[in-house]
């Protein structure tokens, strides 16, 4: 999982453009990693995952990186959408584990 | 949306008071977790199941205590509710794929307000 802080970070773009969001995990044995987004009022919705043996997975308008070397991982916005604006998180879980941790997550505004 | 409920989805109780929250699923996967939510804190685990009768602690589990006597059901019980505990609380669930951890998938949330 990350390292908790005080203050959510906050990332602002213009409609149109990209957005990446970034996370640090400090497990090294972390296997499995999953981006979700979180609107306001409302449970967090799985967005896309990604597993070690990889280091690169797409779907519709996202992409996730992972660099196991330096623990990051990185969520990637095609063509941000007002409707994006919401806080996301990473979380990672291991199979030794039995459980996911998460980030304290990034709020995305988008800027019409 | 997965099938997940979680029940009640608001509530107010007086400090000292045992209040019990429920989380019903009809997907039939083995894990199901119990987290809150606080501003700054993100998601943090408070116990998790994985399986019937099968629990373990999270990282913040003092004042709280869990039960699954069926796979679709997990409830979570606060003994005597503190202030500290005024927080949104979600419950999730996650398959295990031949290859491991599945994505969990999140209820819709309860905010509890302890006065």
């Amino acid at each position: 999982g990350e390292s908790v802080g005080l203050h959510l970070p906050t990332l602002s773009v213009q409609e149109g453009d990209n957005s990446i969001i970034n996370c640090a995990y400090s497990n090294s044995a972390s296997d499995y990693f999953i981006w979700y987004k979180q609107e306001s009022g409302k449970g967090p919705q799985f967005i896309i995952d990604i597993r070690s043996n990889m280091d690169k997975r797409q779907g519709q308008r996202v992409t996730v990186l992972l660099n196991k070397t330096v623990k990051h991982l990185s969520l990637q916005i095609a063509a941000t959408q007002p409707g994006d604006s919401a806080v996301y998180f990473c979380a990672d879980w291991s199979d030794g584990g039995n459980q996911f941790y998460f980030g304290t997550g990034t709020s995305l505004t988008v800027i019409p | 949306d997965a099938g997940i409920t979680q029940s009640p989805r608001h509530k107010v109780t007086e400090t000292g008071t045992p209040v019990t929250l429920r989380c019903h699923q009809t997907e039939n996967h083995r894990y199901m977790y119990w987290y809150r939510q606080d501003p700054g804190h993100g998601l943090r685990l408070i116990h998790y199941s994985y399986g019937v009768k099968d629990t373990d602690k999270g990282e913040v589990s003092d004042g709280y205590s869990v039960s699954r006597s069926k796979t679709e059901d997990f409830l979570l019980t606060l003994e005597s509710a503190t202030s500290s505990q005024t927080s949104v609380y979600f419950c999730a669930i996650s398959g295990v794929g031949h290859t491991g951890g599945t994505e969990a998938f999140f209820g819709q949330g309860t905010r509890l307000t302890v006065v």
